[in-house]
Order: C-alpha cells, then sequence, then structure tokens
C-alpha cells in the first residue's frame, strides 16, 4: 500500500509558541490528504480536508487561523499549529484518499505535548 | 449527521476464543466501510475493507456487512493477546470522500 510518512512523530513546546507537522507521500501524488486529531482514548476526529493548490476545507469548530494548513505539492501537506496552548496537546494524523481504491492510508502521527 | 456507532467495551475474551466487534452507521449511502486496528500511541492500521453485503474473510479475521441493517462486524478468530487494541470501525460514502469513524472498541484478549 501506499506509504505517508509524518514529522515530527512526536513534539514538545512551550504554550504560545507555533509547531510545524509535515506529512509526505512517499509513493504518489496525493491530491487530498486529511487532517484528524485524537485526544486519549478517543476516537479520529477530522479536522480538516487539503487540497493540493487550493484551500482547506475545515470542520465546524475547527479553528482556521489557529491550525494552518498548506498543501502545496503532491507530495506535501503541513500543519501548523499557531499560539499553542495545553489543551492542543493531542495525536495528529495525516492521511491521504485514494480516488482508486477507497482506502485511506495513514501516517505514524505527530505526538504533540503543550506545556 | 452521519454517525458511526460502536461498543466502546472493553471487550475481554480468552486466548484462543471468538472475539465479536460490531458497528452500525445511520447514512444509507455509505459504500466502503473499513476495520482498523491501533495500538496505544500509534497509528490505526487497516484490518479488513468490505464493500459487498456478505462475508469477506481474511485469514482469522472475518468482515460482515448488511447494509440494509446498516451494520457491519468483525469477527477475530483464534484470538491472539497481539489482537489486544482497540478497533476503529470507518464508513465512507464514496471514494475519495473523507471517512467517519466510530469511537473504537477495546480488545483485550487474555493469555
Amino acid at each position: 500500500g501506499a506509504v505517508v510518512s509524518q514529522h515530527p512523530s512526536w513534539v514538545i513546546c512551550k504554550s504560545g509558541t507555533s509547531v510545524k507537522i509535515e506529512c509526505r507521500s512517499l509513493d504518489f501524488q496525493a491530491t487530498t490528504m486529511f487532517w484528524y486529531r485524537q485526544f486519549p482514548k478517543q476516537s479520529l476526529m477530522l479536522m480538516a480536508t487539503s487540497n493540493e493548490g487550493s484551500k482547506a476545507t475545515y470542520e465546524q469548530g475547527v479553528e482556521k487561523d489557529k491550525f494552518l494548513i498548506n498543501h502545496a505539492s503532491l507530495t506535501l501537506s503541513t500543519l501548523t499549529v499557531t499560539s499553542a496552548h495545553p489543551e492542543d496537546s493531542s495525536f495528529y494524523i495525516c492521511t491521504y484518499s485514494s480516488l482508486s481504491s477507497y482506502e485511506q492510508y495513514f501516517g505514524p502521527g505527530t505526538r504533540l505535548t503543550v506545556t | 449527521q452521519k454517525e458511526v456507532e460502536q461498543n466502546s467495551g472493553p471487550l475481554s475474551v480468552p486466548e484462543g476464543a471468538i472475539a465479536s466487534l460490531n458497528c452500525t452507521y445511520s447514512d444509507r449511502v455509505s459504500q466502503s466501510f473499513f476495520w482498523y486496528r491501533q495500538y496505544s500511541g500509534k497509528s490505526p492500521e487497516l484490518i479488513m475493507s468490505i464493500y459487498s453485503n456478505g462475508d469477506k474473510e481474511d485469514g482469522r479475521f472475518t468482515a460482515q456487512l448488511n447494509k440494509a441493517s446498516q451494520y457491519v462486524s468483525l469477527l477475530i478468530r483464534d484470538s491472539q493477546p497481539s489482537d489486544s487494541a482497540t478497533y476503529l470501525c470507518a464508513v465512507a460514502p464514496s471514494t475519495g470522500n473523507q471517512f467517519y469513524f466510530g469511537t473504537g472498541t477495546s480488545l483485550t484478549v487474555i493469555p
């Protein structure tokens, strides 16, 4: 199956700083990627859909100015958490949806801890 | 609101037994259905996908889909301690669209 990487795998930052998470598709060109957030013992919550070359579509309740998504190329999408707060501490996962096989391919996730 | 519901568990089964995981969904136009396994601290990994009514078997895993009842299940035969994880049901209306995930069922296989 398709390979998706994320960097960093974990990050600790201080409250008020910004953190950028990269999501790369290693063996395919991803026109659409999805960003999810998962709090402990909860399911994945879709944050936004990232389309190459256009603005991301955010889910209701997700602040566009706080979670900046850039999908500038067919192999790279980034999520920047701006002015992070402790409540932003979570597991962030990107996925690529295949238009031909119905499946979603998951990145390994990024554990963000804001102190 | 598209909803996917699962029993949160925890579900405990002895090693070698059959574990049965259930999922119901509310959106009748859903076309594709997936079961993911997630170990603590890790990203989900795909276990099974099913698109048509009936059963689909892959090794120790069998997925069952009943679109009329809006129900999809996963059976794990000969359960192993390594199967202990959270199992997520995901539903998608069509290709390329977002998935809707259930809250997951925690499974513990007791040696």
